[in-house]
């Protein structure tokens, strides 16, 4: 079946630092979305991507859909301390329908 | 208040007993879902339904059922639960006039089977 690969698994950064974290597919998509989970709260959606190459923002948030539509990239921006959470990816299980697979997260630390 | 709420927040049961976990929404979305989270797992579709009247499996709905009371309640029941059920379970909701591709989750229920 699908999967989703998120890199890297988890990582410490120090305050001020840019991050990069990616999202590879077994299968092409058409849709990408980033969603980020605080501790003990639901996921929330970051940045939705819908074509390939798009490069799409969201404040200090940038996120690529690669050109192969096999991969994402998402990337942070002068991190702060509340950007410690979960990161996911998701695409889409089959074109057209909206049953989301998501992938198994970065998980970001940062030390400030 | 919350859009999506769930309820309870965290529970503890026993194997064999049956548990019920209950969704609500005030969003007017069509759409709803169920997942489990599990660490390094990310979160994984157990069961989803586009409107009352459809519900549909997903890729881990062995031992699991749901109701879909109205347009603003899905619940989640754990006939016999097991202690591998234990986990993180979100409810989420979308809206397919809008595109239907965000979903909106819930904070979580915590469930713990011993």
């Amino acid at each position: 079946g699908q999967q989703l690969n998120q890199s890297p698994q988890s990582m410490f950064i120090q305050e001020g630092e840019d991050v990069s974290m990616n999202c590879t597919s077994s299968s092409i998509f058409n849709t990408w979305l980033w969603y980020k989970q605080d501790p003990g709260e639901g996921p929330v959606l970051l940045i939705a991507l819908y074509k390939a190459g798009e490069l799409t923002s969201n404040g200090r948030l940038t996120a690529q859909f690669g050109i192969t539509r096999k991969d994402s990239f998402l990337n942070i921006s002068a991190s702060i301390p509340s950007d410690v959470g979960i990161y996911f990816c998701a695409g889409p299980v089959a074109s057209g329908t909206y049953k989301y697979i998501f992938g198994t997260g970065t998980r970001l630390k940062v030390l400030a | 208040d919350a859009d999506v709420t769930q309820t309870p927040r965290n529970r503890i049961t026993k194997t064999g007993k049956r548990i019920m976990l209950e969704c609500s929404q005030t969003k007017g979305h069509d759409r709803m879902y169920w997942y489990r989270q599990d660490p390094g797992l990310g979160l994984r579709l157990i069961y989803y339904s586009f409107d009352v009247k459809d519900i549909n499996k997903g890729e881990i709905s062995d031992g699991y059922s749901v109701s879909r009371q109205a347009q603003a309640k899905f619940s989640l029941s754990l006939e016999s639960a097991i202690p591998n059920q234990t986990a993180l379970y979100f409810c989420a909701t979308s809206d397919s006039t809008h595109g239907g591709r965000e979903q909106f989750f819930g904070p979580g229920t915590r469930l713990t089977v011993l």
